[in-house]
Order: C-alpha cells, then sequence, then structure tokens
C-alpha cells in the first residue's frame, strides 16, 4: 500500500542533543513537508520541499533542519538551538502536478525532551 | 498571510444528535479549503475538500461542509454523529501555487466528545 512511513513512533532526546526524525513516503510526491503539532495550537509548517534538492523555511524553521537528497525521503533534524523541541511531529506529501487533490500525512512522531 | 479560525476549542453532542464546526478564513482570493480529522496520537486523514464550484461538498463518513464566500466560511456538518466521530477535526486553507495542497495553514482544532 502506498503511504507515508514517519519512524520512530516516540524518540527522547537529551536536552543539548540533536535528534533526526525519519520520513519515507512511495506515493512518488515531489512535495513534501514537515508540521508541528503542539495541543490547542494546531499544525504549524517547519520546512517544505517541492522537489530532490530543493527545500523552504516555514513559518518555525528556527532549530530544526532537513535534507532532500531522494524524492521519497525528507528527515528532519531537530538541532539542539530548538528550545523547546517537545512536540508531536507531522510528515506530510502532496502531489503539485495533479488537481484538485490534497496532503497525506504520516502517523507522526512524538518527541520527548527528558 | 491567510489565517484561520476555529472558534470552538471543544463540543461535546450525544451520539444520534446533528453536529456543525464552524471553520472561518482570511485569504484575498479563493481558498482551497480542507477538513482533516485526527484521533489521538494519529496522523490526519482527510474528510473532505473544496476548490472552486459547487459550494455544498461531501466528504467521507457522512460529513459535508458549506463553503461561504460572504461569511469567511466553511462549516463542518454531521446529521447524525456516531461515538466513532469522537476525534479531533482541523479546518486548513491552502493558497494557489505548486505547493497549494500541502503548504497549509491550521486553525486550532475542535475537539468533539461523544456522548452514549
Amino acid at each position: 500500500d502506498g503511504g507515508i512511513t514517519q519512524s520512530p513512533k516516540y524518540l527522547f532526546r537529551k536536552e543539548g542533543q540533536n535528534v533526526t526524525l525519519s520520513c519515507e513516503q512511495n506515493l512518488n510526491h515531489d512535495a513534501m513537508y514537515w508540521y508541528r503539532q503542539d495541543p490547542g495550537q494546531g499544525l504549524r509548517l517547519i520546512y517544505y520541499s517541492q522537489i530532490v534538492n530543493d527545500f523552504q523555511k516555514g513559518d518555525i524553521a528556527e532549530g530544526y533542519s532537513v535534507s532532500r537528497e531522494k524524492k521519497e525521503s525528507f528527515p528532519l533534524t531537530v538541532t539542539s538551538a530548538q528550545k523547546n523541541p517537545t512536540a508531536f511531529y507531522l510528515c506530510a506529501s502532496s502531489d503539485p502536478y495533479r488537481d484538485r487533490t490534497e496532503a497525506f500525512f504520516g502517523q507522526g512522531t512524538r518527541l520527548t525532551v527528558v | 498571510a491567510q489565517s484561520v479560525t476555529q472558534p470552538d476549542i471543544h463540543i461535546t453532542v450525544s451520539e444520534g444528535a446533528s453536529l456543525e464546526l464552524r471553520c472561518n478564513y482570511s485569504y484575498g482570493a479563493t481558498p482551497y479549503l480542507f477538513w482533516y480529522v485526527q484521533s489521538p496520537g494519529q496522523g490526519l486523514q482527510l474528510l473532505l475538500k473544496y476548490f472552486s464550484g459547487d459550494t455544498l461538498v461531501q466528504g467521507i463518513k457522512g460529513f459535508e461542509a458549506e463553503f461561504k464566500r460572504s461569511q469567511s466560511s466553511f462549516n463542518l456538518r454531521k446529521p447524525s454523529v456516531h461515538w466513532s466521530d469522537a476525534a479531533e477535526y482541523f479546518c486548513a486553507v491552502g493558497v494557489a501555487g505548486g505547493t497549494s495542497y500541502g503548504k497549509l495553514t491550521f486553525g486550532q482544532g475542535t475537539i468533539l466528545t461523544v456522548h452514549p
């Protein structure tokens, strides 16, 4: 089945450490996104990529980094510069060449700083 | 910049009752509008979407939504709620462009509780 796989489902990080969240899709979508979800705040866009080797900052990119070396993969690194990294992270993808379509979401990674 | 407001943080209804979740958006042109649903600890599932044309759109699980340009609203409705509808619901707006379907602005979400 086609879809988006995020791993791990739960991740614990010590303060001062960098961690990388994985996002893989087999939908053959060119565009991929990372969102952060906090209770009562909805989802906020961290980074997005429209094509391989290209990505842009979203609304809350500070303290995060991404890469897009392969079409199917869009890993997110939460750096030690992110002051409050504990949150639920969602990866999504979409096909920008298909009309009237939507974004598809993964099952999320819950990151906790300990 | 666009914005989305969901005025109700938490709504409680009885099973079998009707439901309306409110969504107001701010955007200068015709937006792309979406309703997603999220079960606890899970990802988002699309309920329905609006791009243009007929202002009443049908979605999955018996949900529908109506786009009202004059009120900048896109409210979600269901005539009879089931206990399995308990979840958090998000309204989102996208703008024209290559990433319009995924570069979204979300509302704060509405948590739906269903009493038996």
